[in-house]
């Protein structure tokens, strides 16, 4: 059974770098397709983007500019990060499995991690 | 304000059945599949239906997904107290580039 593990920073102030990891533990990371969502204080849910050890990055446009998602297989974690963060980017972040490979459905998920941008 | 449209609200009696609409565009619902997710407060969302019809492994027959033209719906029969939460569809958005989320549904169990 596949779980994801998150962790991350949960209280920024306005302008610093929003910086998650994400685990998978249970089965290799290889081969698929890893992404990360939000979702707001009012429950929208929103895609940031995705990434494959074998396919490069693909963000939202909205989002492109300020996003980096990596990946280290070495560890089994993929990781996100959102710069010049506002208090718009308040949210729980989830770790999600699933992309480009899916059709974009996702089947595994992390707990979420609140973060809130606040100075 | 979302890109695929869900009612905020439907509400049913245990035993019967809801169905929950989700609207969308020639962009994502049109010509992409459709995913739903069932999500209660404080815990991850979590996937109902893939492919527009398609169930996950193990879970329960009550739950179906159909798509027409631009627009899907979930249906929920035998409803059960246990099915309280809020609904999620999702799609690609091919204008857009991302994927797109409804607002959400709350159900409730009278």
């Amino acid at each position: 059974q596949v779980q994801l593990q998150q962790w991350g920073a949960g209280l920024l102030k306005p302008s610093e770098t929003l910086s998650l990891t994400c685990a998978v533990y249970g089965g290799s990371l290889s081969g698929y397709y890893w992404s990360w969502i939000r979702q707001s204080p009012g429950k929208d849910l929103e895609w940031i983007g995705e990434i494959s050890p074998i396919g490069g990055p693909r963000y939202n446009p909205s989002l492109k500019s300020r996003v980096t998602i990596s990946v280290d297989t070495s560890k089994n974690q993929f990781s996100l990060k959102l710069t010049s963060a506002t208090a718009a980017d308040t949210a729980i972040y989830f770790c999600a499995r699933g992309g480009y490979d899916t059709l974009y459905y996702f089947d595994y998920w992390g707990r979420g991690t609140l973060v809130t941008v606040s100075s | 304000q979302s890109v695929l449209t869900q009612p905020p609200s439907a509400s049913g009696t245990p035993g019967l059945r809801v169905t929950i609409s989700c609207s969308g565009s020639s962009s994502n619902i049109g010509s992409n599949t459709v995913k739903w997710y069932q999500q209660v407060p404080g815990t991850a969302p979590k996937l109902l239906i893939y492919y527009n019809d398609q169930r996950p492994l193990g879970l329960s027959d009550r739950f179906s997904g159909s798509k027409s033209g631009t627009s899907a719906s979930l249906a929920i029969s035998g409803l059960q107290s246990e099915d309280e939460a809020d609904y999620f569809c999702a799609a690609w958005d091919d204008s857009l580039s991302a994927v797109v989320f409804g607002g959400g549904t709350k159900l409730t169990v009278l």
